[in-house]
């Protein structure tokens, strides 16, 4: 059984805030690392898709970066918004079975006013 | 684009029976569909996989008569949970992959999901 953790579980900061968080994941067989944002009541929407060992990717104030030797990819939001506020997923898939992926269990991420 | 709905988003049954949820891809094929479930406080897990006009493959542990899969076209699959019983209770949510959005990525492209409560 593969074993991809996330940290923290939760996480509550106030607007402005900028925060990150961590997934970790085998560090053999690597293929794919992706990134989903999950807010309650909706699908989760892929944010990113690391396929690089020191990949790091962005898309506004969100980013992340990749280290596949080690086993660990780091999910950074800059300047937290109320609408931020979501659970973060993360979800590793190994070489032979792309398409198969195996998630962590997310930090559920709280930004206030 | 990409958008897959499920339905219901909820359902309440009785112990013993069928329940039927349904994934659909509204604006793209999807030749592969997934099916997962979460248990509280835990992961998302992959149930199987399907494949248009093939047999799903269950993952380790998941019963194949008992959650029965039909992907009989390229935008709707089907998971019905026979003789429902209250461990039955979980939250289901399905994704979609076509290939030609996936890429090398094999982006999926998830429900809304649906939440099932057995009595």
């Amino acid at each position: 059984i593969l074993n991809v953790e996330q940290s923290p579980q939760s996480l509550h900061v106030q607007e402005g805030d900028s925060t990150n968080f961590t997934c970790s994941f085998p560090s053999s067989n690597f293929y794919a690392l992706h990134w989903y944002r999950w807010e309650t009541a909706k699908s989760p929407e892929a944010l990113f898709v690391m396929t690089l060992n020191g990949d790091e990717k962005k898309k506004g104030r969100i980013s992340a970066t990749l280290n596949t030797k080690e086993g660990y990819s780091y999910l950074y939001i800059k300047g937290s918004q109320p609408e931020d506020s979501a659970t973060y997923l993360c979800a590793f898939s190994e070489t032979g079975t792309a398409s198969k992926l195996t998630f962590g269990t997310g930090t559920r991420l709280q930004v206030t006013l | 684009g990409a958008v897959v709905s499920q339905h219901p988003s909820w359902v309440i049954c009785k112990s013993g029976t069928s329940v039927k949820i349904e994934c659909r891809s509204l604006d793209f094929q999807a030749t592969t569909m997934f099916w997962y479930r979460q248990f509280p406080k835990q992961s998302l897990m992959l149930m199987a996989t399907s494949n248009e006009g093939s047999k799903a493959t269950y993952e380790q542990g998941v019963e194949k008569d008992k959650f029965l899969i039909n992907h009989a076209s390229l935008t709707l699959s089907t998971l019905t949970v026979t003789s429902a019983h209250p461990e039955d209770s979980s939250f289901y949510i399905c994704s979609a992959r076509s290939i030609i959005l996936a890429g090398v990525d094999n982006e999926q492209f998830f429900g809304p999901g649906t939440r099932l409560t057995v009595l």
